[in-house]
């Protein structure tokens, strides 16, 4: 079946320093990948996305690059702030995620600490 | 508001009792997805409806655990004779349409429910 892994936290960091969470999945098929973001006291809020193989997501100063021949998407920073902190989700999007076309399957989390 | 809202935030109740939860989506958003986070957990796919009916429950994890759209807008989430490891965020999420393949899914805050 489908499933996402991505490395265990807390991370933290000292602001400026860069960032990066690792992401791999097995999927059936042609999976959509994605970054979701938690913030302290709020709801899920997707971050990035790619569609398709060596699409570049990006938004915020954030990036991931969908990599088909390493099944990965890891989220690099290159400057981190104290205001990203909060809690990180890679997930994809594929048949029997489970959910139709858009339902999801997510990984455990990762949570960013930022120090000043 | 405009985002999704879900009702209650939080919720403690017995072994035993019977629980509902609320999920009001986003005005106009046909898919609605329900999602479970254990502590330490990414959330996991429960059920998922487009319009009124159920087009997918297979994350259910048994028969006690029911949902219901009537109206293809609010949605109610059922769990009967709820037990402790019922413990959980419960999430919902709405997005336009499944055949946009987007990934774009937006969530509420979820529902706390401590089962005592």
């Amino acid at each position: 079946g489908n499933s996402v892994t991505q490395m265990e936290g807390p991370v933290t960091l000292s602001e400026e320093a860069f960032l990066t969470i690792n992401c791999t999945y097995t999927a059936t098929g042609y999976p959509s990948l994605f970054w979701y973001v938690q913030y302290p006291g709020e709801g899920l809020q997707l971050l990035l996305k790619a569609t398709k193989a060596d699409d570049k997501g990006s938004n915020k100063g954030f990036e991931a690059t969908y990599r088909k021949e390493t099944t990965s998407f890891h989220l690099e920073k290159g400057s981190v702030q104290v205001s990203d902190s909060a809690v990180y989700f890679c997930a994809l999007s594929a048949m029997y995620s489970g959910g139709g076309a858009d339902g999801l399957t997510f990984g455990k989390g990762t949570h960013l600490i930022i120090q000043p | 508001g405009a985002g999704v809202s879900q009702t209650p935030s939080n919720k403690v109740t017995e072994k035993g009792k019977y629980v509902e939860l609320r999920c009001d989506p986003i005005s106009g958003h046909t898919a609605l997805y329900w999602y479970r986070q254990s502590l330490g957990q990414g959330p996991e796919f429960l059920i998922y409806f487009q319009g009124t009916g159920a087009a997918d429950d297979s994350g259910l994890p048994n028969d006690r655990f029911f949902a219901v759209r009537p109206e293809g807008s609010v949605s109610t989430l059922k769990i009967q004779r709820t037990e402790r490891g019922d413990s959980a965020v419960y999430l919902c999420a709405s997005s336009l349409s499944t055949r946009q393949n987007t990934g774009e899914l937006f969530f509420g805050e979820g529902s706390r429910l401590t089962v005592l």
